[in-house]
């Protein structure tokens, strides 16, 4: 299996435009996590899906940002208008919601940088 | 909801000594307890866990032992070698949430040769 698979690796883009970051989870993992992480606030959730279905959002800071889950196989997460205190790094985390094991497993991040 | 802490924030060792993170949690129905390595400009990676059933794991030079009595939880690095240098986030499950983890902020240990 080739982990959890994320896009692009390094983003720019100027403040205002509208960023898409992309996850493709391992197969069979039911679970999909969004993080964004930062050196202030660390490890922060953004939203959880379980089966494909958003079931906790609360992490998202505001309505610039968006998230979908089409089906088992991807996700995104977007941001319109993008500003520059967005600029950190965005993982995506996938897991298997039974035993024997929970643990997360993290794509390689997105780094964002909004100028 | 859960609310986990690590402390130190920062731990500097001498190469070939150990090294010792501790966690606190706050929901006393958190049953699993996985630590994550990050290092510098990579991703978060399950290193080892634990659940509630059992108070010690080992592998090889690392183990997690869990006071579930106190909810603390700690990562034991022995013999210390600089590619152990990163940022160390313990984790514990929140209930009800199924699999969902509840992260501390990390903890920076520094290798020294």
């Amino acid at each position: 299996d080739a982990g959890v698979i994320q896009s692009p690796r390094h983003e720019v883009t100027e403040m205002g435009q509208e960023v898409t970051l992309r996850c493709k989870p391992i197969s069979g993992h039911n679970s999909l996590f969004w993080y964004r992480q930062t050196m202030m606030r660390g490890l922060e959730l953004l939203i959880y899906f379980n089966n494909n279905v958003p079931i906790d959002d609360s992490g998202m800071p505001e309505d610039r940002f968006s998230a979908k889950m089409p089906n088992a196989s991807f996700s995104t997460l977007k941001i319109q208008p993008s500003e520059p205190r967005d600029s950190a790094v965005y993982f995506c985390a996938s897991s298997l919601d039974s035993p024997p094991s929970y643990g997360y497993t993290f794509g390689s991040g997105t780094r964002l940088t909004v100028v | 909801g859960e609310n986990v802490e690590q402390h130190p924030s920062t731990l500097s060792v001498q190469e070939g000594d150990s090294a010792v993170i501790k966690c606190t949690y706050s929901d006393s129905a958190s049953n699993y307890f996985p630590w994550y390595k990050q290092e510098l400009g990579k991703r978060p990676q399950l290193i080892i866990d634990i659940r509630s059933n059992v108070g010690e794991k080992k592998d090889q030079r690392i183990a997690v032992t869990l006071n579930k009595t106190a909810k603390h939880f700690s990562l034991h690095i022995t013999e210390t070698q600089p590619e152990d240098s990163a940022v160390y986030f313990c984790a514990a499950s929140i209930q009800g949430g199924n699999n969902r983890l509840a992260f501390g902020k990390g903890n920076q240990v520094v290798v020294i040769p």
